[in-house]
C-alpha cells in the first residue's frame, strides 16, 4: 500500500520567514496530495491540495509542489504568521481513493 | 456549508466494555471514514464506507467494527475495548466524485 513520510517532525520559524515541509509518498499511482491544518483542539481542515496533472498550485501565502519523479511534495507558507502555528499533515491517495497520511509536523512561528 | 458531528467529544469507559462512537454529516456524502490518531502516528484508517451497507477494512481494524445503516450515519464499534485503544478518534466524509474529506470534531476516548 501507499506509504507517505513527512520530515521533519517539528520546524520552528521566525514571524515573517517561510516554511518549507517536504513530504514523500511511495505508490506512483497516486494522483491526489492534500495538505490539512489541524489547530491545537480542532479538526483537519483541507488547506490546499494538487492533482498529479499539476506541478505547482499557488493560494495566496501557501503553495504546493509535485514531482512525480522523484515522488515527493512540499507545503510552502510564505510570510509566516503566529496563527500559521498548527500540526500540518500530508497525504497521498492511493488505491480505492484510500487517503493515506503523514504522520504529521508541528510548525511553531515565533513572534 | 458541510457539517460533520460526532456523539461525543470526550469519552471514559472501562476496559471490556462495548463502545458506540457516531458520526453523522449532513451533505449526502456516500464515504465516511474512521480514523485515529496518536501522537507521532498522525492519522491512521481503520473503516471506510462508500456507500450504505458497504464497509472496507482501513490499515488499522482489529478490535473494531463499523455499520452503515442509514446513508448519513456511520458508526464504530469496540467490542471490547481495551486500553490500547485510548486515542482520539475521527470520523469525516466526502462525496465519491470529490476528493476533499471533512472531518467532524475527533472524540477522545479514553479506557481505563
Amino acid at each position: 500500500g501507499e506509504n507517505v513520510e513527512q520530515h521533519p517532525s517539528t520546524l520552528s520559524v521566525q514571524e515573517g520567514d517561510s516554511a518549507v515541509i517536504k513530504c514523500t509518498y511511495s505508490d506512483s499511482a497516486s494522483n491526489y496530495f492534500p495538505w490539512y491544518k489541524q489547530e491545537l483542539g480542532k479538526r483537519p481542515q483541507l488547506i490546499i491540495d494538487i492533482r498529479s496533472n499539476v506541478g505547482e498550485k499557488k493560494d495566496q501565502r501557501i503553495a504546493v509542489t509535485l514531482n512525480k519523479t522523484a515522488k515527493h511534495f512540499s507545503l510552502h507558507i510564505t510570510e509566516t504568521q503566529p496563527e500559521d502555528s498548527a500540526v500540518y499533515f500530508c497525504a497521498a491517495t492511493g488505491a480505492n481513493s484510500k487517503l493515506t497520511f503523514g504522520k504529521g509536523i508541528t510548525l511553531s512561528v515565533r513572534p | 456549508d458541510v457539517k460533520v458531528t460526532q456523539s461525543s467529544r470526550y469519552l471514559v469507559k472501562r476496559t471490556g466494555e462495548k463502545v458506540f462512537l457516531e458520526c453523522v454529516q449532513d451533505m449526502d456524502h456516500e464515504n465516511m471514514f474512521w480514523y485515529r490518531q496518536d501522537p507521532g502516528l498522525g492519522l491512521r484508517l481503520i473503516y471506510f464506507s462508500y456507500d450504505v451497507k458497504m464497509k472496507e477494512k482501513g490499515d488499522i481494524p482489529e478490535g473494531y467494527s463499523v455499520s452503515r445503516e442509514k446513508k448519513e450515519r456511520f458508526s464504530l464499534i469496540l467490542e471490547s475495548a481495551s486500553t490500547n485503544q485510548t486515542s482520539m478518534y475521527l470520523c469525516a466524509s466526502r462525496w465519491t466524485s470529490g476528493y476533499e474529506q471533512y472531518f467532524g470534531p475527533g472524540t477522545r476516548l479514553t479506557v481505563t
